[in-house]
């Protein structure tokens, strides 16, 4: 079946870490995959988009890697700060072609001053 | 990029009545989706919402129970029919004018 997993349990890191975030998928081949952030009670905000024929994105302290034969994509963010506590969400077209995105369930990054 | 704004931000509605959400979205956009989010869950595709065609629903979604209009470019409509207590959630529109997908702010339903 297909699947999108990211960890569903909390990361609690310090600030001025690198968060790294884990989205692993299955039986999917997408074109691309995309993080969003989500604070609590508001809509997804976009951040970042990785193409299936790039390995590596980055948006100032944001970096995005996209492994097509592990089926994973990593997500980081250096230097983090308390603002960046939030859930992100990894997200990819499920059908190529269609362009419907799938959502993972997301993991909540907690960063303690 | 597109910004999205949803009308009602939330509300509160009786069992068996229908609420209908606004959509309006900034630029004109071909594709816009209608998604459900439940408490601590992730994002639901509903539909898929293009204008000039009905719009495309996803498995365990039906039309009647959630019609969809797009009239134009930049907005588009969901309403939640017969409501009852299980359709409690959180409804986003959104828009995809390239391959970056953007959301409303989303929709805060609960039904007593």
């Amino acid at each position: 079946s297909q699947k999108i997993e990211q960890n569903s349990e909390a990361l609690n890191i310090q600030e001025g870490k690198t968060a790294t975030l884990t989205c692993n998928y299955t039986n999917y081949s997408p074109a691309y995959l995309q993080w969003y952030r989500q604070d609590p009670g508001r809509g997804p905000v976009f951040l970042l988009l990785i193409r299936e024929n790039e390995k590596e994105k980055r948006k100032e302290r944001l970096k995005v890697t996209f492994d097509t034969t592990l089926k994973q994509s990593l997500f980081h963010i250096t230097a983090s700060q308390p603002a960046d506590s939030a859930t992100y969400l990894c997200a990819l077209d499920g059908t190529t072609g269609f362009q419907k995105l799938v959502f993972g369930t997301g993991t909540r990054l907690l960063v303690s001053p | 990029s597109a910004v999205i704004s949803q009308k009602p931000s939330r509300d509160i509605c009786q069992r068996g009545t229908s609420l209908t959400i606004q959509c309006q979205v900034d630029s004109q956009v071909t594709m816009m989706f209608w998604y459900r989010q439940q408490p601590g869950q992730s994002l639901t595709l509903i539909a898929t919402a293009n204008q000039g065609s009905e719009a495309t629903y996803e498995s365990g979604f039906v039309i009647d129970k959630f019609p969809i209009s797009r009239p134009n470019l930049t907005f588009s409509t969901l309403t939640v029919s017969n409501m009852s207590p299980e359709d409690s959630s959180i409804y986003l529109c959104s828009a995809k004018p390239y391959n970056e997908q953007f959301f409303g702010p989303g929709t805060r339903l609960t039904v007593l």
